[in-house]
């Protein structure tokens, strides 16, 4: 069963860095690039970009650049994002999510999700 | 950037009644759009890819329709476990976005 399996809930303070893991089962880890989303409390899905998990090779939306850095273990097939810089406006439930199989850029299945709270 | 639409915000039925639902883009995504379903507490879940194509698993109730702008997702005979919010995806480029969302109710 293809199962992606997230960390748990972080609290973090405001300017602090949050670093998330994304652990994959039952399917070659490599073989599929994994994306990172989050969903703010009222708000809509918003992508954040995606990394190859093959060459490790990342591509950030740009409303992120600077602060998100995307990096894989295939030896552990899991992949992590740490969001730098951390702002109230981050709090959200950040969720990892393989690519579909049969059509690249839409996304399934999705990790558990992870609550992250920004509070001072 | 590409922004998505949806309509109804929110729509309120009752089982076995036929549910139609849709999205706008701001500019032509072609067929590159797809359908998620999410319920409470839960991760989304993909319906549709590709306007009209029905992911591994999903029940033929649900379909997809549309090109260019203008989208429609429709559930032909509503079960309960339908209840939930539905959001459309585009494909098409980078970044990718999604509509606000369309809370399927219980009338």
């Amino acid at each position: 069963q293809v199962q992606l399996v997230q960390s748990g809930a972080e609290v973090k303070k405001p300017g602090a860095s949050v670093k998330i893991s994304c652990e994959s089962f039952g399917y070659s880890f490599a073989d599929y690039a994994i994306h990172w989303l989050r969903q703010a409390p009222g708000q809509r899905l918003e992508w954040m970009g995606w990394i190859n998990t093959g060459n490790g090779n990342p591509k950030y939306s740009q409303k992120f650049q600077g602060r998100l850095t995307f990096t894989r273990d295939t030896s552990a097939a899991t992949a992590y994002m740490e969001l730098s810089s951390l702002r109230s406006e981050d709090a959200a439930v950040y969720y990892c999510a393989r690519d579909y199989p049969f059509r690249a850029n839409c996304f399934d299945p999705w990790g558990q999700g992870t609550l992250v709270t920004v509070s001072s | 950037e590409i922004v998505l639409t949806q309509s109804p915000a929110t729509l309120s039925l009752s089982p076995g009644e036929r549910a139609t639902l849709s999205c706008r883009a701001s500019q032509s995504v072609s067929s590159s759009l797809a359908w998620y379903q999410q319920k409470p507490g839960q991760a989304p879940r993909l319906l549709i890819y590709d306007a009209s194509s029905r992911a591994t698993g999903i029940p033929a109730r649900f379909s997809g329709s549309g090109s260019g702008t203008d989208f429609t997702l429709t559930i032909s005979s509503l079960e309960p476990e339908d209840f939930a919010v539905y959001y459309c995806q585009h494909l098409s480029s980078w970044p990718f976005t999604f509509g606000q969302g369309t809370r399927l109710d219980i009338k």
